[in-house]
């Protein structure tokens, strides 16, 4: 069966440091991947997406991923974590052309 | 502005008492579909629809119906509500996979039931 894994339930983190939220992907041909971001009360919000090219993909409020094809791996990266950043985050592969399957969602805290 | 607009947000119900939660979108959209978010279970699928009177099953369909009369709206019917259907549901859309368009979803701000 195809799915997304997001390994931690929780990532915590001082402000200022680098954070990582980490995803790996177990789906068939090549996928295409998306990380996710929801605040309280709101609906998810698109961060970045890796569909081809360059394995470091740059997305919003300073986001980064990097697709590891080998390790079936698409980690979201910051290099300094703000106490704004405090959220829920779902990693996602787009499959088949059109189903989405999400992971089961990290949530960040980020400390002041 | 460019958005999926749900209703109602919050709704409090019976067991057995039919509701729908409406879905439309302005971006002129083929795509539609609907998630419910339960904790550490992330988002399910429940339905989808590809364009007008083109709809599918998603992972967890049971106990819900859908419609899709008009591509901007994809209402989201429980004709005999459970408790198990407490949830948090949103609905999304995206254009058509081209050149210029690779697939990122827009979500509604979600609607939170309860089921008594």
């Amino acid at each position: 069966a195809q799915s997304v894994a997001q390994p931690e339930d929780q990532v915590n983190v001082a402000e200022g440091n680098p954070l990582t939220v980490k995803c790996t992907y177990s789906v068939s041909g090549n996928p295409y991947l998306f990380w996710y971001v929801q605040y309280p009360n709101r609906g998810l919000q698109f961060l970045l997406k890796y569909i081809t090219g360059d394995n470091l993909v740059k997305g919003s409020y300073g986001f980064e991923a990097e697709f590891n094809k080998s390790q079936t791996s698409f980690h979201l990266k910051k290099p300094s974590a703000l106490v704004s950043d405090s959220a829920l985050y779902f990693c996602a592969a787009g499959v088949g052309g059109f189903k989405t399957i999400f992971g089961a969602g990290t949530r960040l805290f980020v400390k002041a | 502005e460019a958005q999926v607009t749900q209703n109602p947000r919050y709704l409090i119900t019976v067991t057995g008492k039919k509701l729908t939660v409406t879905c439309s979108q302005n971006m002129n959209h083929e795509y539609m579909s609907w998630y419910r978010q339960d904790p550490g279970l992330g988002l399910r699928q429940i339905y989808y629809s590809m364009n007008v009177e083109v709809t599918d099953k998603g992972d967890v369909p049971e106990g819900y119906k859908v419609s899709r009369k008009e591509k901007r709206n994809f209402p989201l019917i429980l004709e005999s509500p459970s408790p198990n259907q407490t949830s948090l549901y949103f609905c999304a859309s995206r254009g058509r996979f081209s050149a210029g368009n690779t697939g990122e979803l827009f979500f509604g701000e979600g609607s939170r039931l309860t089921v008594l």
